[in-house]
């Protein structure tokens, strides 16, 4: 159980467009789901928590107008990067919570990796 | 100071040797401690999660949690190759559901 699927994983894109990405969970329901960048050789970063139903909580630093989240189900959970820069080139990791009591705990999607030209 | 710090590494041990992963943090608060596994280009996979002071075990990883010292660390015994990857301390911060991760500890487990 607790399976996290993204898509695309991979995604080629011009300087100037738009990008979505999709995280689910498939074989549980998370009303919390978190977004992460990780850059080459570096810790992963929280970017936002994504709650189903109202607005995302994004980390400082973080520009909500530039990487809008929407949690419109309590399975899926998308990251649209708009206007993307070479600098967005990175890899797009999201988790979902899986809530148990006392412990809750984050299980990650495969990620993706965002290039832009 | 970083809220959770780690050796960067490369910790490099023989296969069937003890590895020994330590992770250092800042916040007293923090009640819960993780440790992912990284392989190169994929995501992180949940080890292990421990709570309480003391040690927990699970097959041939062990955790250690000392909040006194503010201290959390990894054992992996017979060590192996598939082991090597970058290995990922974890913490929630009281009152939060998000993590906080450290930089990682490359381990390269060596024939």
């Amino acid at each position: 159980g607790a399976v996290v699927s993204q898509h695309p994983s991979r995604v080629i894109c011009k300087s100037g467009t738009s990008v979505k990405i999709e995280c689910r969970s498939l074989d549980f329901q998370a009303t919390t789901m978190f977004w992460y960048r990780q850059f080459p050789k570096k810790s992963l970063m929280l970017m936002a928590t994504s709650n189903e139903g109202s607005k995302a909580t994004y980390e400082q630093g973080v520009e909500k107008d530039k990487f809008l989240i929407n949690h419109a189900s309590l399975t899926l959970s998308t990251l649209t990067v708009t206007s993307a820069h070479p600098e967005d080139s990175s890899f797009y990791i999201c988790s979902a919570l899986l809530a148990g009591g006392s412990y809750n705990e984050q299980f990650f999607g495969p990620g993706t990796r965002l290039t832009v030209l | 100071q970083k809220e959770v710090e780690q050796n960067s590494g490369p910790l490099s041990v023989p296969e069937g040797a003890i590895a020994s992963l330590n992770c250092t943090y800042s916040d007293r608060v923090s009640q819960s401690f993780f440790w992912y596994r990284q392989y190169s280009g994929k995501s992180p996979e949940l080890i292990m999660s421990i709570y309480s002071n003391g040690d927990k075990e699970d097959g041939r990883f062990t955790a250690q949690l000392n909040k006194a010292s503010q201290y959390v660390s990894l054992l992996i015994r017979d060590s192996q190759p598939s082991d090597s990857a970058t290995y990922l301390c974890a913490l929630r911060p009281g009152g939060y559901n998000k993590l906080i991760f450290g930089a990682g500890t490359r381990l390269a487990v060596h024939p």
